[in-house]
């Protein structure tokens, strides 16, 4: 098992630009969820997915959109990225029968210039 | 927010025994998890919480109480190894999934 597998490790944008992080798990897990890590604030939750079909809004949603059209990939996009989105995103997942909790993904390092 | 506290900075020796404390608002609570970040890498899972009472693993332990709403992770026979930061997450809501963290807690472990 890969576990969760985030795409791409680093990424530089410019200001207006759109993109694409990649999330996936390989493990069945029927939850799924993204996260913001900035200094002096800790992770924050940005979406969230019960399974395939379903998601909802975290702490931090606001210039975020995602989707969850298989139980596998669960990308977060950035429609219009703004300096403010500069921050390490994280993905994890788990499922209701996991008692060792969320497997997170190795992190994305966005800069937005 | 989500009211999750935790201490910002901690020091102890090498050998030495840290015990790291957690308050959250008891509402919605679905479990309570704590994870090991070294700088530049991704949490790791230390351990899972969702009765009351002492969880122990190894050198780690976890204890919670959910009607106080507190949690404290101990760290015994400190290594250098163990310098990290340590978060305390709370699975919260109608529904599993969305975990919310407090800011850390920045351990270091002097020789």
């Amino acid at each position: 098992n890969a576990g969760v597998t985030q795409t791409p490790k680093f990424q530089v944008l410019k200001t207006g630009q759109s993109m694409t992080l990649q999330c996936a798990q390989d493990m069945n897990h029927e939850y799924m969820s993204w996260y913001r890590q900035d200094p002096g604030m800790g992770l924050r939750l940005i979406h969230y997915s019960v399974g395939a079909g379903i998601t909802d809004q975290g702490e931090v949603p606001n210039g975020y959109n995602v989707s969850r059209s298989t139980t596998e990939d669960f990308p977060l996009r950035l429609l219009s990225a703004a300096p403010s989105q500069t921050s390490v995103y994280f993905c994890a997942s788990r499922d209701n029968l996991d008692n060792y909790g969320y497997t997170f993904g190795s992190g994305t390092r966005l800069t937005v210039v | 927010g989500q009211n999750i506290d935790q201490p910002t900075e901690m020091t102890a020796t090498e050998g030495a025994i840290v015990q790291i404390n957690c308050t959250y608002q008891t509402s919605g609570f679905n479990g309570l998890f704590w994870y090991q970040q070294h700088a530049g890498e991704a949490p790791t899972f230390l351990s899972y919480n969702v009765l009351d009472g002492l969880e122990e693993k190894g050198r780690f332990s976890s204890f919670l109480s959910r009607s106080k709403g507190y949690s404290y992770l101990l760290l015994k026979e400190l290594q250098m190894k163990d310098s990290a930061s340590y978060l305390c997450a709370v699975d919260r809501g109608s529904t599993l999934g969305r975990l919310y963290f407090g800011r850390g807690t920045q351990l270091t472990v002097w020789p």
